[in-house]
C-alpha cells in the first residue's frame, strides 16, 4: 500500500512528557498537512508544508508544538510538556499541488494520543 | 474562518439516493467546495470537489447552487459501506475548514 502512513497509531503518555509522531506521505507529494481531531468534531488544521518549508501555522499550534519536514519527505510533529487537553487524534495528509488548481488531500489513519 | 453548516445526522434506506445538504453563505469567489467522508477509526477520504459547475465522479455527484451559497452531495444508491460522517469543506487558500459534518446512517 502506498498511501499515507503514520506512526505510532496509538500513544499513551503522562502529563508533562514529550511525544513525537511521524508521517510518511505519498511519494512525490509536495504538500503535507497536520490536523488535530477531538471526539465528535471535524479535523482542525494545524500546519502545512510545501516541500521542506513550513508555510502556514494555525493559531491552535502553541509554542509547545513543533513540526518539521526535513528534505521534504517525511514529517514529524512534536508536542512538548503534554497536557490533558492535547488528547486527540493527530491526522496527517499529503497532496500534490502544481499551484494552478486546488489539490486533493490524502489522509493517513491518524495517531491517537491519550495524555493521562 | 470559512464556515459550513450541515445537519448533524441523516438516515437513508439501502439502495436509495441520498442528498446531503451544506450551506456556506460566506463563501468567496475563489473558495473550492470539497466533500470528504470519514469512517470510524479512519482518516477522512476524498469524495468530490467543485468550484462553480456541478461535478460527477464514480463515487458521487456534487450540485452547486447558482449563487454558490449552498451545495448538495448526492449518493445515487446508498450502500452499507457509505455509512460515515460526511464533511462539506471550504478550501480557502491552503487551509481546509472542516465543520462537524453529517453522520449518515444507512438502513438495510
Amino acid at each position: 500500500d502506498t498511501g499515507v502512513s503514520q506512526d505510532p497509531r496509538h500513544k499513551i503518555t503522562k502529563r508533562g512528557q514529550n511525544v513525537t509522531f511521524r508521517c510518511d506521505p505519498i511519494s512525490e507529494h509536495n504538500r503535507l498537512y497536520w490536523y488535530r481531531q477531538t471526539l465528535g468534531q471535524g479535523p482542525e488544521f494545524l500546519t502545512y508544508f510545501q516541500n521542506e518549508a513550513q508555510l502556514e501555522k494555525s493559531r491552535l499550534l502553541s509554542d509547545r508544538f513543533s513540526a518539521e519536514r526535513p528534505k521534504g519527505s517525511f514529517s514529524t510533529l512534536e508536542i512538548q510538556r503534554t497536557e490533558q487537553g492535547d488528547s486527540a487524534m493527530y491526522l496527517c495528509a499529503s497532496s500534490f499541488s502544481s499551484g494552478i488548481r486546488t489539490d486533493t488531500q490524502y489522509f493517513g489513519p491518524g495517531t491517537r494520543l491519550t495524555v493521562l | 474562518d470559512a464556515k459550513t453548516t450541515q445537519p448533524n445526522s441523516m438516515e437513508s434506506n439501502e439502495e436509495e439516493p441520498v442528498h446531503l445538504p451544506c450551506n456556506h453563505s460566506t463563501i468567496s469567489g475563489t473558495d473550492y467546495i470539497h466533500w470528504y467522508r470519514q469512517l470510524p477509526s479512519q482518516g477522512p477520504e476524498y469524495v468530490i470537489h467543485g468550484l462553480t459547475s456541478n461535478v460527477n465522479n464514480r463515487m458521487a455527484s456534487l450540485a452547486i447552487a447558482e449563487d454558490r451559497k449552498s451545495s448538495t452531495l448526492i449518493l445515487h444508491r446508498a450502500t452499507l459501506r457509505d455509512a460515515a460522517v460526511y464533511y462539506c469543506i471550504l478550501r480557502a487558500g491552503n487551509q481546509f475548514y472542516f465543520g462537524t459534518g453529517t453522520s449518515l446512517t444507512v438502513i438495510p
